[in-house]
């Protein structure tokens, strides 16, 4: 059974940059076709995509964050992970990462998930 | 950017009742939706794709219907354990949510 696993600091400075790593365990995230995302959630409020990775590297960000964000794979280690700078208040949410099976534009959809992760962007 | 609209933001129900959420999408999305359960502190579920596809593992009283801009997500016979906020998204261009509904059994 496939399991995701956030990991990161659990509070960030306003201004710096906020990294998290996604485990994923019960298989291999090259044995099929997969992409690996990540969703935030503010406190209380909704669900945002941050952006994508295919297991080849392809990348794929949300327009409204793409100047600030970085996602990059290791294959070896079962990881991805989520670089996001200069970070504000706004940015403090839980952060979780999935799996989903194409790109946009086709039948996609988040599953599993991982627990997520809350970040605090506070000094 | 496509926006997606759920309503109502929240209903009240009783065990057995059957409930309707609606989602509508500010343009066209074909039926690349899909619907999500979240429980407090969860993180959220999939049980519906594609429009109408149910996910394994998830009862049949749930369902989906639609296509275009309007879509709909049913549950047939209401039951405690479906006490949720429930979201939809579009697939069709970058997967964004709807603002969410949340669903109290009474």
């Amino acid at each position: 059974q496939l399991q995701l696993q956030e990991s990161g600091p659990g509070l960030v400075k306003p201004s710096e940059t906020l990294s998290l790593t996604c485990t994923v365990s019960g298989d291999s995230m090259t044995s099929s076709s997969y992409y690996w995302g990540w969703i935030r959630q503010p406190p209380g409020k909704g669900l945002e995509w941050i952006g994508s990775i295919y297991y080849s590297g392809f990348t794929n960000y949300n327009p409204s964050l793409k100047t600030r964000v970085t996602i990059s794979v290791d294959t070896a280690r079962e990881q991805f992970s989520l670089r996001l700078t200069s970070v504000t208040v706004v940015d403090t949410a839980v952060y979780y990462c999935a799996r989903h099976p194409r790109d946009w534009g086709s039948d996609n959809w988040f599953d599993p998930w991982g627990q997520g992760t809350l970040v605090t962007v506070s000094s | 950017d496509i926006q997606m609209t759920q309503s109502p933001s929240s209903l009240s129900a009783s065990v057995g009742d059957r409930v309707t959420i609606i989602c509508r999408a500010s343009q066209s999305i074909s039926r690349y939706l899909n619907w999500y359960q979240q429980k407090p502190g969860k993180a959220p579920k999939v049980v519906i794709y594609a429009a109408s596809s149910l996910q394994s593992g998830v009862p049949s009283r749930f369902s989906g219907r639609g296509s275009g801009t309007e879509f709909t997500l049913i549950i047939s016979s209401l039951q405690p354990e479906d006490s949720a906020t429930y979201y939809c998204q579009e697939s069709y261009s970058m997967g964004t949510f709807g603002q969410g509904t949340k669903v109290e059994v009474k």
